[in-house]
């Protein structure tokens, strides 16, 4: 059964940083290329970032280009995404969405709420 | 890569045919899916490559289209069906996702 568990949400101040954390199992982790993908309360889906199984190609939406950094870890089956110089606009759900053929997600974790606010 | 979902709302009785479009402000190819969301859960993908259903999808979902336009049609309503649809493209970076189409009941 493939399991993709986000963890590291939470409420964080304008300009603050949070690093969510994405525990894959059920995966071939190091052939898997991995996407962010979030969702602002009550609006639509939105890609952020992707890295690939090897890790030599990484992707960003210009949304978040230069403040947010996906990384993984194939040691522990884990996808990371470091983000920095937060604004409210970037409170959401963030999912972690496995990639599948050419460039779409067949499957997605639960979400972790990131919710960014004084 | 824009892409559009028409309507926003398509409010429909189970049993009935739905039919939901989108569009693309380039051409996507083929490289284009479709996903269904219900309230407080991730997306799950239904769709891909225009007209491949994903694995366990049943055969009353089917896509169409090439290029700039795309049809996804649910052949008869059952209540689970009831939900957000979106499409997506893989073409081009960025990733992008139309703005949904709500499917409610009448």
């Amino acid at each position: 059964e493939v399991l993709l568990v986000e963890s590291g949400g939470g409420l964080v101040q304008p300009g603050g940083s949070l690093r969510l954390s994405c525990a894959a199992s059920g995966i071939n982790f190091a052939t898997s290329g991995l996407s962010w993908v979030r969702q602002a309360p009550g609006k639509g889906l939105e890609w952020v970032s992707f890295v690939s199984g090897s890790g030599a190609s990484i992707y960003y939406a210009d949304s978040v280009k230069g403040r947010f950094t996906i990384s993984r870890d194939t040691s522990k089956n884990t996808l990371y995404l470091q983000m920095n110089s937060l604004r409210a606009e970037d409170t959401a759900v963030y999912y972690c969405a496995k990639g599948f053929q050419w460039g779409y997600f067949d499957y997605w974790g639960q979400g972790t709420l990131v919710t960014v606010s004084s | 890569i824009v892409l559009t979902q028409s309507p926003a709302t398509l409010s429909l009785s189970p049993g009935e045919r739905a039919t939901l479009s989108c569009r693309a402000s380039q051409s996507v190819s083929s490289y284009l899916a479709w996903y269904q969301q219900k309230p407080g859960q991730a997306p799950r993908l239904l769709i891909y490559d225009v007209s491949n259903r994903a694995t366990g999808i049943p055969a009353r979902f089917s896509g169409s289209g090439s290029g700039t336009d795309f049809t996804l049609t649910i052949s008869s309503l059952e209540p689970e069906d009831f939900a957000v649809y979106y499409c997506q493209q893989c073409s081009n970076w960025p990733r992008t996702f139309g703005p949904g189409t709500k499917v409610d009941i009448k």
